[in-house]
């Protein structure tokens, strides 16, 4: 079936830059993106999300961008913090948002 | 306000048991999914509920079954365990369980099967 997926496996950023950690989906039909970040041994909490009929949207401190013309999803995270170490996974959905499928994330870590 | 309970947090089994998986969700939400989280993996959509009606299911085998009660908490069974479903089961609410409503996590019952 098809599936998200994550470029990098890991990211390293020193605190104060700006994080950017990329997905790429594979079915054009998708409706509906999430970014959930996870902490060592904590369910998955949510970041951000956007519609498939938006291409930019913001939280505080976070940015999803959606480029459909090349099935990409980014999270952008300014002014990175310790406290943003954790996996991050983007999801989408088609039809129901309560089947969301996920990739395998990107471990973000926080250097000081 | 509470978020999405889970019960148990911990929980060792031995190939052949059964196991239940209970999850209450946050107040108001009647839609509950539930998902397996394999380490080092992302979570994999098992069941929705809504009304106490299964609304979806994922690619799992029939030893899996859930359910949902009047009061919208739910239960993820598990029969005739394998040492491949050692996996953080999470649990998820929303309102509805319709598009675009964001669905918030537990914090996971991590199953060890032996």
């Amino acid at each position: 079936g098809e599936s998200v997926g994550l470029h990098l496996p890991t990211l390293s950023v020193q605190e104060g830059d700006n994080s950017i950690i990329n997905c790429a989906y594979s079915n054009s039909a998708s409706d509906y993106f999430i970014w959930y970040k996870q902490e060592s041994g904590k369910g998955p909490q949510f970041i951000i999300d956007i519609r498939s009929n938006m291409d930019k949207r913001q939280g505080q401190r976070v940015t999803v961008l959606l480029n459909k013309t090349v099935k990409h999803l980014s999270l952008q995270i300014a002014a990175t913090q310790p406290g943003d170490s954790a996996v991050y996974f983007c999801a989408e959905s088609i039809g129901t948002a309560s089947k969301l499928t996920f990739g395998t994330g990107t471990r973000l870590q926080v250097t000081l | 306000d509470a978020g999405v309970t889970q019960s148990p947090t911990h929980l060792i089994k031995t190939r052949g048991q059964h196991v239940t998986l209970r999850c209450s969700p946050i107040s108001g939400h009647k839609s509950v999914s539930w998902y397996q989280q394999v380490l080092g993996q992302g979570p994999q959509f098992i069941f929705q509920y809504y009304e106490k009606e299964e609304r979806g299911r994922g690619n799992f085998p029939d030893r899996f079954s859930a359910r949902q009660f009047p009061n919208y908490s739910s239960e993820l069974n598990v029969n005739a365990l394998l040492l491949g479903d050692s996996a953080l089961y999470l649990c998820a609410s929303s309102l509805r369980g319709t598009l675009w409503e964001t669905q918030y996590f537990g914090p996971g019952t991590r199953l060890l099967v032996l």
